[in-house]
C-alpha cells in the first residue's frame, strides 16, 4: 500500500491564482482531513470528510474548497490565492470505528504564494 | 472550549538520558489523547494514544506517555534518549462522543537530543 499519496511537494503561487491540491489514499478510509501547518503552530484543520460526498468546515476553510466523489480522493481547491495562505498542507485519512482514531498523514504539500 | 497545550517549544536532552515532552488538555467529557511525531520534511506519524483503560500506554520506537486525569495532563516520556528521537512532537485530543474524529493540536514541542 502507498498509503496517503499528496501531489504536488512543492508550489509557488502568484496572487490571485489558483490550484488544485490532490490527495489519494489507497486504504479504504472513509474520513480524510485537509490541515495547514504554519510556523510554530499546530495543526489547524481546513475540511474534512466522512465518506465520498459528504464534506464539511473545519477551523479555518475560508479561501478553500473541497470534494470527495470517490473514496480514494479528496482534492483541496485554492480559488485565489493570498499570501496568508502560504503554509505547508497535509492530507490525512482515519478508518470508521470507535476503537480506530489514528491518522495517516501524507508527506505535505509547500506552498508559498507571492 | 476544547484545547492542547505544550509548554514547551524546545526540550533538549543528552543521548542516554531519560525524556519527557509536556502536553495538558482541556475538554469536556472523556479524552481521547494521541502523541505525533513528525520528522523533517515528512508527514505526521502516529506514536501512541490513549482511549480507556491502564494509565500508562506505550507505543512506537521506546515512547510511551502516562495519561493523569487529575492535572488532565498526557507527559511523553522514554526512558533513554537517541538521537534519532530528535524530531518535532505533536500532542492532540478529541472527545470520544464526536463521531467526525475532529482531533484538536498543540502547536509542537521540538526534541532535540544531542550526543
Amino acid at each position: 500500500n502507498a498509503g496517503v499519496t499528496q501531489t504536488p511537494k512543492f508550489r509557488i503561487l502568484k496572487i490571485g491564482q489558483s490550484m488544485t491540491l490532490q490527495c489519494t489514499q489507497d486504504m479504504n478510509h472513509n474520513y480524510m482531513y485537509w490541515y495547514r501547518q504554519d510556523p510554530g503552530m499546530g495543526l489547524k484543520l481546513i475540511y474534512y470528510s466522512v465518506g465520498a460526498g459528504i464534506t464539511d468546515k473545519g477551523e479555518v476553510p475560508n479561501g478553500y474548497n473541497v470534494s470527495r466523489s470517490t473514496t480514494e480522493d479528496f482534492p483541496l481547491r485554492l480559488e485565489l490565492a493570498a499570501p496568508s495562505q502560504t503554509s505547508v498542507y497535509f492530507c490525512a485519512s482515519a478508518p470508521r470505528g470507535s476503537s480506530t482514531d489514528t491518522q495517516y498523514f501524507g508527506p505535505g504539500t509547500r506552498l508559498t504564494v507571492l | 472550549a476544547q484545547s492542547v497545550a505544550q509548554p514547551e517549544d524546545q526540550v533538549n536532552v543528552a543521548e542516554g538520558n531519560p525524556l519527557t515532552v509536556k502536553c495538558t488538555y482541556s475538554v469536556s467529557g472523556n479524552p481521547y489523547l494521541f502523541w505525533y511525531v513528525q520528522y523533517p520534511n515528512r508527514g505526521l506519524q502516529f506514536l501512541l494514544k490513549y482511549i480507556t483503560g491502564d494509565n500508562l500506554v506505550k507505543g512506537s520506537y521506546g515512547f510511551e506517555a502516562e495519561f493523569n486525569k487529575s492535572q488532565t495532563s498526557f507527559h511523553l516520556k522514554k526512558p533513554s534518549a537517541l538521537v534519532s528521537d530528535s524530531a518535532l512532537y505533536f500532542c492532540a485530543v478529541r472527545r470520544h462522543m464526536d463521531s467526525n474524529y475532529q482531533l484538536i493540536w498543540g502547536a509542537g514541542t521540538k526534541l532535540i537530543i544531542k550526543p
